[in-house]
């Protein structure tokens, strides 16, 4: 079965904090994601990585970088918490595709970040 | 990236029902289609692929009409345990990322 785990469940951080968020996967996938989930806006990609170094920008990626210096850890940064990034991240990981084919996507548990 | 569009819902029905939900999709050089389900606090988990000639799984029957660019999701003899919100994903085009639809709401009562 494939696992992936994010480091903390719950997270509460003051504005102005930086954050980190771990992701990781034990399945060798070579496709990492992290989402963040608002109500009624559904799941936004913030940034993806399809191998070790390499991340590209998604829909929402400013406020945000990202670290990948191994194939199964992909971490989240928040430079400077806001009250506006308190939601729930999601990371997900998938095996490599072609750009015409994605595999199934497999989700970790989330973390629920309060930015007080 | 193009979009994936769905009715947010929420479909109410009774026990015993066959609901029905169609995502639409706007890139018609899309290659891959899911529907993954997500309960209330926790994370999507595949419920099922797509494929061109169908697939079905038990009460869960999906489909695509790649002519009119859509997806469906027929669940016959709903039970209480169904209600959750079901995702519609694209995936292909010309891009690794997957384009997820902000998702279906479904209640089943008894």
């Amino acid at each position: 079965d494939v696992k992936v785990t994010q480091s903390s469940r719950y997270l509460v951080k003051r504005t102005g904090e930086k954050v980190f968020l771990e992701c990781v996967q034990d399945m060798d996938h070579e496709n990492m994601f992290w989402y963040r989930q608002d109500p009624g806006l559904g799941l936004r990609l913030i940034y993806f990585s399809y191998d070790v170094k390499m991340k590209e920008k998604g829909d929402i990626p400013e406020g945000y970088s990202v670290s990948r210096e191994k194939k199964e850890r992909f971490s989240l940064i928040l430079e400077s918490a806001s009250t506006n990034q308190t939601s729930m991240y999601l990371c997900a990981s998938s095996p490599s595709g072609t750009a015409q084919r994605t595999d199934t996507q497999y989700f970790g548990p989330g973390t629920r970040l309060t930015v007080l | 990236r193009k979009e994936v569009e769905q009715d947010p819902g929420p479909f109410n029905v009774p026990e015993g029902a066959t609901v029905a939900f169609n995502c639409t999709y706007s890139n018609s050089a899309s290659q891959s289609f899911f529907w993954y389900r997500q309960d209330c606090r926790k994370e999507p988990k595949l419920l099922m692929s797509v494929y061109s000639s169908g697939n079905e799984d038990g009460r869960f029957t999906a489909q695509l009409n790649r002519a009119s660019q859509y997806i469906s999701l027929l669940i016959r003899d709903s039970k209480l345990s169904d209600s959750a919100t079901y995702l519609c994903v694209v995936n292909g085009g010309g891009s690794y990322i997957p384009t997820f639809g902000r998702g279906t709401s479904l209640i089943v009562h008894p």
